[in-house]
């Protein structure tokens, strides 16, 4: 069965240092993983997603995920924040099973930054 | 290229109702998917179709049914309404062009209901 862990559901940063928003995710099947983000009152937007390639994956606005399968998580890490950056990040999965194609969200994690 | 769009914007049901709502695919997209996300809450996945046929469903009920058409845009209908069903309901496309498989989903802005 499919699950998603988002660790933290707040995270706040200082604008300038880095952030990290961990996940943890479990899946029967051969996953794809995806982070996306939600601006106050905008559509989801992707960030960057993983689909068996290279296991650091780079994404939009400076952020980068490692695909890491011995502890099943996709982190998502930014070496510095920025005031836009400020929004709810959600890490997904999704794969095919038996079922049919599912796609599971995380609860989500809300980035705040400091000036 | 027009992006993913929803129909209507908000939308007020009371218990026992019957709702139909619609989403128009970005342009050349053969999959739609459909999820509720309740106040404060991640997506949760509902159904997804492709080539016009159910190709994976979430935990919902069978009063959640869904139709996608041949041009691509897709309906969500929720029958006999609760309280609960209040949530912004999100459609996604995305193409697949080698059959079902997980790529990136485009999401619309989503029709807000609420259930009195």
């Amino acid at each position: 069965a499919q699950s998603v862990t988002q660790l933290d559901s707040h995270v706040s940063v200082s604008e300038g240092t880095p952030v990290l928003l961990r996940c943890n995710y479990s899946s029967s099947y051969s996953p794809s993983l995806f982070w996306y983000v939600q601006h106050p009152n905008k559509g989801l937007q992707l960030l960057l997603k993983y689909t068996s390639a290279a296991t650091l994956v780079k994404g939009i606005n400076g952020f980068e995920a490692e695909f890491k399968k011995s502890e099943t998580s996709f982190h998502l890490t930014k070496p510095s924040a920025h005031m836009s950056d400020a929004a709810e990040y959600f890490c997904v999965v999704s794969d095919r099973g038996t079922g049919g194609f599912k796609t599971i969200f995380g609860a989500g994690t809300r980035l705040f930054v400091k000036a | 290229e027009t992006g993913v769009t929803q129909s209507p914007t908000h939308l007020i049901k009371t218990r026992g109702q019957q709702v139909t709502l619609r989403c128009s695919s970005q342009s050349g997209h053969n999959t739609v998917s459909w999820y509720q996300q309740a106040l404060g809450q991640g997506p949760q996945f509902i159904f997804q179709y492709y080539r016009e046929e159910e190709n994976g469903r979430g935990n919902f009920p069978p009063r959640f049914s869904g139709l996608q058409f041949p041009n691509y845009s897709s309906e969500l209908n929720v029958n006999a309404l609760e309280l609960d069903d209040s949530a912004l309901y999100l459609c996604a496309s995305s193409n697949y062009k080698t059959g079902p498989s997980p790529n990136e989903q485009f999401f619309g802005p989503g029709t807000r209901l609420t259930v009195l």
